[in-house]
This record gives structure tokens, sequence and C-alpha cells, in this order.
């Protein structure tokens, strides 16, 4: 019953090749995001999807492209992986509307582990 | 545009001794903000917020608008508080939640 799960939870690399991580969640809640966490645990937000809608888009290179299929799923496919993309990726999901809990409140996933080579 | 700051990377305090982790912020709006934890192997998880002028597991914060600070404070430390903590601002319509640097709080028995 994992309220936010992501796969793979770790992921080994070479540089220039594609990958995909995926999210869902099972809270019902309408607002999905990605997060990334580098080696000094600096936590970046990169999207943010409302009910599919992309809201957030934080000056992520354009090899980054974060899918949502429905509002349960949150996916985020890398391009052409560079070394500096070596990073924790949270996904997170919070609900929109008092009715669906406490808005703002980030559910986090447990987080998939890039290592580009 | 909304900034969290958290001074500290790390802070080591003797078990039992008082705990504060620093957090200020700029946001020109009305600002909500939490306080997350990650224990080590664990996922990030809310601790607590403003709002909710909640004690957690020993834990308080008070947001003071004047020094635009939401410090985390604790009045005897324990070796299970030692983790990573995020200071964190929600802003905007669009749920945008901005996290600060972090701060690893070290409890040494």
């Amino acid at each position: 019953d994992t309220a936010v799960s992501q796969t793979p939870k770790y992921l080994v690399t070479q540089m220039g090749n594609d990958k995909s991580i995926k999210c869902e969640q099972n809270l019902g809640h309408d607002t999905m995001y990605w997060y990334k966490q580098d080696s000094k645990k600096f936590l970046k937000i990169m999207f943010s999807y409302n009910n599919k809608e992309l809201i957030i888009n934080e000056t992520v290179p354009n090899r980054f492209s974060p899918k949502s299929p429905d509002k349960a799923h949150l996916n985020l496919h890398i391009n052409s992986l560079e070394l500096g993309d070596s990073a924790v990726y949270f996904c997170a999901s919070t609900p929109r509307f008092l009715r669906e809990g406490r808005p703002g409140e980030l559910f986090f996933g447990e987080g998939s582990r890039l290592t580009v080579l | 545009a909304q900034r969290v700051t958290q001074p500290e990377k790390l802070l080591s305090v003797f078990k039992g001794a008082p705990v504060e982790l620093k957090c200020n912020y700029s946001y020109s709006g009305s600002p909500e903000l939490f306080w997350y934890v990650q224990y080590s192997r664990q996922r990030l998880q809310l601790l607590l917020r403003h709002i909710s002028r909640e004690s957690i597991k020993g834990f308080t914060a008070d947001l003071n608008k004047g020094e635009t600070s939401f410090h985390l404070k604790k009045p005897f430390a324990q070796e299970e508080d030692s983790a990573m903590y995020y200071c964190a601002l929600l802003s905007g319509g669009y749920q945008k939640v901005t996290f600060g640097t972090g701060t690893k709080l070290q409890v040494i028995p």
C-alpha cells in the first residue's frame, strides 16, 4: 500500500544513453513533482504537474521530458545522459484542495539513484 | 522569487543538549513554511508545518515574519534525531515548494 512509488530505485548507465524513471501515487492527489537531489543533498524542483498539465518547469534542460499519462502517474525521460545528471531523483505528490488533504504537504517516493558513467 | 536559506550544513550536538536548526526565507507573499526530515535510508517526510502550530517528536518551529525566520527547535536532542532536515516554503497558486539546502543534524551519544 505504498503511497508514492518510483521505479527503478537504482539506475547505472553510460553517458549518452536515454533512460526513464516512473512514478505512481495512489493517494488521489492532483499535483505531482520531480525533484533532483545532488551530491551535496541540495533538493531542487524540476517539474510540477497538476492533473496531467505541466505547471512548473524550472529551466531544466530539454533533454529532460516529463510525461503524465494520468493524474496518478508522472514519468521522467532523460535523453543523452551526461555525467552531471547523476543524482537522486524524487517524485512527490500533494493534494490541491483541502477536501483532499493538506495542500502543500508533499508525499515523497523513495528516490531513484541515477549514476551516469 | 522565493528563497529559503539554511546557513548550517552540519550541526553536531550532544545527546540531551538543545537543538536549533536555522531557516530564513524571502518571499513577497504570505509564506507557508514546513520542515521536512530525511532519516538514513528513508524517504523525505513532513515533520511539521507552521500553520498547524504543533509539536512533533518534541520539535517546534515558530514563524517570525519580522525576522523572516522559521527556526526548528528541540530542548533535548535524542540520538534518533540524527537526520537531514530541510526547511521548505510553499508559494503561489501553483503549489511550488522550494527547499533550503538542508542541515545535517548529528547527535553525539
